[in-house]
C-alpha cells in the first residue's frame, strides 16, 4: 500500500524567505504527483501536477520536482509572503484510480 | 458551473439520523471522487465515479455510507444512521479524466460539507 509523507509537518518563515516542502513516498511506481494548497476551512486548490515523464513543473513562484527512483519530491516556494501561509498536500496517482495524499505541510509565512 | 459546488457547506445533526451530501462537478468532467477529512488525519479517498461504469467503492468505511451520481454529473453521499466517528469535512472533487492514472488530469475540489454528529 502507498505510503505518503510529508516532512516538516509545520514551518514557519520569516517573509521573504525561499523554503522547500518535502515529499515522499514508497513505491516508485507512480502514474503522477501533485501538489494541492489547503486554506483553513476550505477545499483543496491544485497548484502543480507533475506526470511521471516529467522531472518538474513551474508555476510562478512555485516549482516542483519529481524523483521517481528515489521516491522524493520537492516544493519549492521562492521569496514567500504571508499570502503563502496555507498547509501544503501532495498527492500521488499509482495503481488505483483515487490520488493518495500525504497530511500536509502546515505552512506560517510571518511579515 | 466554474467549479465544484457542495452542499450543505455545515450540517449539525444527531446521532442515528440519516444525512445527504451533495456534490455538483465541473461540467464536463467524466471522474468524480469523495473524500473525507478528519481533525488531524488526511484525506481518506471513499468512493470514486467514472463516466456510467461501476463505482469503486473500495473506501467506503461501512455499509450505512452510500453514493450515487445521477446522469453522470451530480453525486449525493448519503450517510445511515450517523455516528460521532462519522464527523468530518466531506470533499467531493472532479477531474476530465481518472487523476490517479497515467495522464491524469488535474483534480479541483468542491469546498466541503462540514458534517457534525451530536
Amino acid at each position: 500500500k502507498q505510503e505518503v509523507t510529508q516532512i516538516p509537518a509545520a514551518l514557519s518563515v520569516p517573509e521573504g524567505e525561499n523554503l522547500v516542502l518535502n515529499c515522499s513516498f514508497t513505491d516508485s511506481a507512480i502514474y503522477n504527483l501533485q501538489w494541492f494548497r489547503q486554506d483553513p476551512g476550505k477545499g483543496l486548490t491544485s497548484l502543480l501536477l507533475i506526470q511521471s515523464s516529467q522531472r518538474e513543473q513551474t508555476s510562478g513562484r512555485l516549482n516542483a520536482s519529481l524523483d521517481k527512483s528515489s521516491g522524493r519530491s520537492t516544493l519549492y516556494i521562492a521569496a514567500s509572503q504571508p499570502g503563502d501561509s496555507a498547509t501544503y498536500l501532495c498527492a500521488v496517482g499509482d495503481s488505483g484510480y483515487a490520488l493518495n495524499f500525504g497530511k500536509g505541510t502546515s505552512l506560517l509565512v510571518t511579515p | 458551473g466554474a467549479g465544484v459546488s457542495q452542499s450543505p457547506s455545515n450540517k449539525v445533526t444527531e446521532k442515528g439520523k440519516d444525512v445527504e451530501l451533495r456534490c455538483d462537478p465541473i461540467s464536463g468532467h467524466t471522474a468524480l471522487y469523495w473524500y473525507r477529512q478528519s481533525l488531524g488525519q488526511g484525506l481518506e479517498f471513499l468512493i470514486y465515479f467514472q463516466g456510467n461504469s461501476a463505482p469503486d467503492k473500495s473506501g467506503l468505511p461501512s455499509d450505512r455510507f452510500s453514493a450515487e451520481r445521477t446522469g453522470g454529473s451530480v453525486s449525493t453521499l448519503t450517510i445511515q444512521r450517523t455516528q460521532q466517528e462519522d464527523s468530518a469535512v466531506y470533499l467531493c472533487a472532479s477531474s476530465l479524466g481518472p487523476s490517479g492514472r497515467a495522464g491524469g488530469g488535474e483534480l479541483f475540489f468542491g469546498e466541503g460539507s462540514r458534517l457534525t454528529v451530536l
